[in-house]
């Protein structure tokens, strides 16, 4: 069955750039079906729509976070990455990857990572 | 970008019908997707579509909508339903863009 998995560091300093990769396993992230995204929740809060990609490399962004954000696809080693770039405390979350299904409308995530949490301080 | 907006809190006493609900003008196009989220955990999708549930959820759980508003409904709550709750669904603009509601924290009593 099909799973993903986030990695990367879980502390980054105020000003850099947040570096994480989700990698699938279990099932193709060329399937023309599905999207992929990420989302993050910041502690004790709500979820928030990061942003998502295409295999074939299309991205869509959330609107308050575009100016920073650069998602990407690597389809020969099944995985896609997240760059959050002048990070601040704010910034700080759990960030997880999650397939995405989207037909005429209708939208669901429908399999998530188990998140990775990332904290921002110097 | 569009908004969803759900209760903060609801509770229901162990064995009764809750229901939760979700409004944004997204919901007017789209239809909304909804989670159950506890502590520690990923989200796990509950509802999707008009009113379908993956594969291992109960069928207590269902969905409708109407207008601008989604609801998520568990008939005969049980002690594991404790959770936080999130809607979601595409943006207005259809550009390919999500959002996800505020959430709401579900307490069985």
């Amino acid at each position: 069955q099909l799973q993903l998995q986030e990695s990367g560091p879980g502390l980054v300093k105020p000003s850099e750039t947040l570096s994480l990769t989700c990698t699938v396993s279990g099932g193709s992230i060329s399937s023309s079906s599905y999207y992929w995204g990420w989302i993050r929740q910041p502690p004790g809060k709500g979820l928030e729509w990061i942003g998502s990609i295409y295999y074939s490399g299309s991205t869509y962004y959330n609107p308050s976070l575009k100016s920073r954000v650069t998602i990407s696809v690597d389809t020969s080693k099944n995985q896609f990455s997240l760059k959050l770039s002048s990070v601040t405390a704010a910034d700080t979350a759990v960030y997880y990857c999650a397939r995405l299904w989207q037909q005429l409308a209708d939208d669901a995530f429908d399999i998530w990572g188990q998140g990775t949490m990332v904290t921002v301080s110097s | 970008s569009s908004e969803l907006t759900q209760d903060p809190a609801v509770s229901v006493a162990l064995g009764q019908t809750v229901r939760i609900t979700c409004q944004g003008d997204s919901l007017r196009s789209y239809y909304a997707s909804w989670y159950q989220q506890k502590p520690g955990q990923a989200p796990v999708l509950v509802i999707y579509g008009k009113n379908n549930r993956p594969s291992g959820i109960p069928d207590r759980f269902s969905g409708s909508s109407s207008g601008n508003t989604a609801s998520l409904t568990i008939t005969g709550a049980q002690a594991e339903d404790e959770a936080d709750y999130y809607c979601n669904s595409r943006d207005s603009s259809g550009n390919h863009l999500e959002v996800f509601g505020t959430g709401t924290k579900v307490t069985v009593l």
